[in-house]
């Protein structure tokens, strides 16, 4: 069965020092990766999409296959990115349809 | 632009009550879905809609019902609440497997 997993509930930097956002997963098809975000009273939005391959906001993340991980990342931490993240599959293909894991909350302190 | 708009934001529900939660979504969107989020776990899909007509369980169907009569609206339908019906929930619409585009979320209590 399809499963996501986000190891840390929380993770706390300082300003400036690098992030990453630890995700796993397990699927026996071709997977679809998403990470999703949550800031403060505001409702969930997509961070990053695998397929893209782009970088938004200044985080990443690589599909590594092998490792079957999807890890976000961002070199240079900022107090705004203080947030709820999601790591998202879809497993159902063209209907679009998640499993999440629990997420992790980051903190970054000033 | 609304995107997607549930109401209520609250509700506060007596064991074995009925109640509908409303999703809207004016982007003209095919799929449609409904998670609920518990303390410690992430979200898990309700049911979902493939377009009017159309849907489908998801993994945790149970206690709910849901109709899509026009691409707009999503209800989701408690039939009789219970208090693991406790949760926030989100309804979604996506246009194929792209970025799904959330609602603000309604927290239900059933006391």
């Amino acid at each position: 069965a399809q499963r996501v997993t986000q190891p840390e509930k929380l993770l706390s930097v300082f300003k400036g020092a690098p992030v990453e956002l630890k995700c796993n997963y397990s699927y026996s098809g071709s997977p679809e990766l998403f990470w999703y975000v949550q800031y403060s009273r505001q409702r969930l939005q997509l961070l990053l999409r695998h397929i893209s391959r782009e970088s938004i906001k200044g985080f990443t993340a690589d599909l590594n296959k092998g490792e079957t991980s999807f890890h976000l990342k961002k070199p240079f931490a900022q107090e705004e990115d203080s947030a709820m993240y999601y790591c998202a599959l879809n497993y159902g293909g063209a209907t679009n349809k998640l499993i999440f894991g629990t997420g992790t909350l980051l903190a970054v302190q000033p | 632009n609304a995107g997607v708009t549930q109401t209520p934001k609250f509700q506060v529900l007596k064991t074995g009550q009925s109640m509908t939660l409303q999703c809207a979504q004016d982007m003209n969107h095919e799929y449609m879905s409904w998670y609920r989020q518990d303390p410690g776990m992430g979200l898990r899909l309700i049911h979902y809609s493939v377009g009017a007509g159309i849907t489908d369980q998801g993994e945790v169907p149970n206690g709910y019902n849901v109709s899509r009569s026009t691409t707009e609206d999503f209800p989701l339908r408690l039939l009789s609440a219970a208090p693991s019906q406790t949760s926030v929930y989100f309804c979604a619409s996506s246009y194929s497997s792209t970025e799904a585009f959330f609602g603000q979320g309604t927290r239900l209590t059933v006391v």
